[in-house]
């Protein structure tokens, strides 16, 4: 059974800093790896998808990496700005669409 | 281009009624899936709709049943409601059942009193 775990599950910053959110997945045969961002109450805004063959993928000042054989990914925000603020989402998926994901990582940016 | 609409927005229900929430998918798009999201936790996968059959499903009782329509649209019906089922009910859609990236709706929020 796959299992998502996400690393911290808050984060408090102040603006400008740069950081990085974690994710490991306990079954390695995955299709791809996706990051969501999502506000409270709200749905779920994809940031980056990375398929199983790939290293990683860049979008803006999000960077997200995949090392598939350890089961691990990042994502890396350059130059955090208060509108980051949100609960970071990984999912992985193994078959068909349905995917599996973490419990989230709920990321404040002070000003 | 129309993104994925979820109606209604909330709803309030009571232990054993019966509720119906409705998905209407991203233009282009034929599949939907339906995720049930707790407070505090990451979404777990309900059900998935293709060509009007369930194709696939998670690890949830047969209160919990789904139909998709021919213009492709679906509802996901929980019958008998528990105080637990109190969630956030998202919908996604996608193109074709072996889909590389999903497209979530805003949600409906369900409290069961």
């Amino acid at each position: 059974k796959q299992e998502v775990t996400q690393i911290p599950a808050a984060l408090s910053v102040p603006e400008g800093e740069n950081l990085v959110l974690n994710c490991s997945f306990t079954d390695s045969a995955i299709y791809n790896l996706q990051w969501f961002r999502q506000d409270p109450g709200k749905g779920l805004t994809s940031l980056l998808l990375i398929q199983s063959s790939q290293r990683e993928q860049t979008s803006g000042r999000l960077n997200a990496s995949l090392d598939k054989s350890s089961g691990r990914s990042t994502l890396y925000i350059a130059a955090s700005q208060p509108g980051d603020s949100a609960t970071y989402l990984c999912a992985v998926k193994v078959s068909g669409s349905r995917l599996t994901f973490g419990e989230g990582t709920q990321l404040t940016v002070n000003p | 281009d129309a993104g994925v609409t979820q109606s209604p927005t909330h709803l309030i229900k009571t232990r054993g009624q019966q509720v119906t929430l409705r998905c209407s998918p991203k233009s282009g798009h034929d599949t939907v899936s339906w995720y049930q999201q707790a407070l505090g936790q990451g979404p777990q996968f309900i059900f998935q709709y293709y060509e009007e059959e369930e194709r696939q499903r998670g690890n949830f009782p047969d209160r919990f049943s789904g139909h998709q329509f021919p213009n492709y649209s679906s509802e996901l019906n929980v019958n008998a409601l528990l105080l637990g089922d109190s969630a956030l009910y998202l919908c996604a859609s996608s193109l074709g059942d072996r889909v590389k990236k999903l497209f979530f709706g805003s949600g409906t929020q369900l409290s069961v009193l």
